[in-house]
């Protein structure tokens, strides 16, 4: 069974630019959840989603928005990117509303 | 809010040698807990979690955690290390009440020397 899949694995943007990044989860995985693991420290929790809505949101600004489609894929946005947004991007998986022990392989976003 | 301290950033041991991690939390209220390790160059993997029931949590390649409540510990051990430990491990907190959020530590890098 393919595991937490995420595309691309890596990009490079330019400030100001806008960046989709998607996440496809275990196979009967419902919920997903976002996190940003900068170089040195912990992923930080952005999003929650389960069942195609918004379960918890962390310290982000409003450029950080997600969504999750019917076969529980999920997409990443952010707008008018900042330098500071260069990180690993992480995407997990679980099965219910739980804690997730699956995660993806990332995808890492160079901004310059 | 909760938060998780790692005081450990760095930890060298010999192949063989009994390995504790640190972690402490900040938290009042019922949390779970947990342990992940991320490999060079692998993705995040979870190595043991505590939800309730007996403090001493056992996980795969021979890890295991003590929850000590009265501390606010959750200390990971190993007490033979090899050289494929060789990893970052990263202590997880959350809390138990609508929040789904996994808060980690800043992470321990474990360096094994044959």
């Amino acid at each position: 069974d393919a595991g937490v899949t995420q595309s691309p694995t890596h990009l490079i943007k330019t400030r100001g630019q806008h960046v989709t990044l998607r996440c496809s989860p275990i196979s009967g995985h419902k919920s997903v959840s976002w996190y940003q693991q900068v170089l040195g420290q912990g992923p930080q929790f952005i999003f929650q989603y389960y069942e195609k809505e918004e379960r918890g949101r962390g310290n982000f600004p409003d450029r950080f928005s997600a969504r999750q489609f019917p076969n529980y894929s999920s997409e990443l946005n952010v707008n008018a990117l900042l330098l500071g947004d260069s990180a690993l991007y992480l995407c997990a998986s679980s099965y219910i509303r739980e804690s997730p022990s699956d995660f993806g392989p990332g995808t890492r976003l160079t901004v310059t | 809010a909760q938060s998780v301290s790692q005081h450990n950033h760095h930890v060298i041991l010999s192949e063989a040698a009994s390995l504790e991690l640190g972690c402490n939390y900040s938290y009042g209220g019922t949390v779970n807990l947990f342990w992940y390790v991320q490999y060079p160059g692998q993705h995040l993997q979870l190595l043991l979690k505590y939800f309730s029931g007996d403090p001493l949590v056992k996980g795969i390649k021979g890890f295991e955690a003590e929850f000590i409540k009265s501390k606010f510990s959750f200390n990971l051990r190993k007490p033979s290390v090899q050289w494929s430990d060789t990893a970052e491990y990263f202590c997880a907190v959350i809390s138990n009440f609508g929040n789904e959020k996994l808060t980690f530590g800043t992470g321990t890098r474990l360096t094994i020397i044959p």
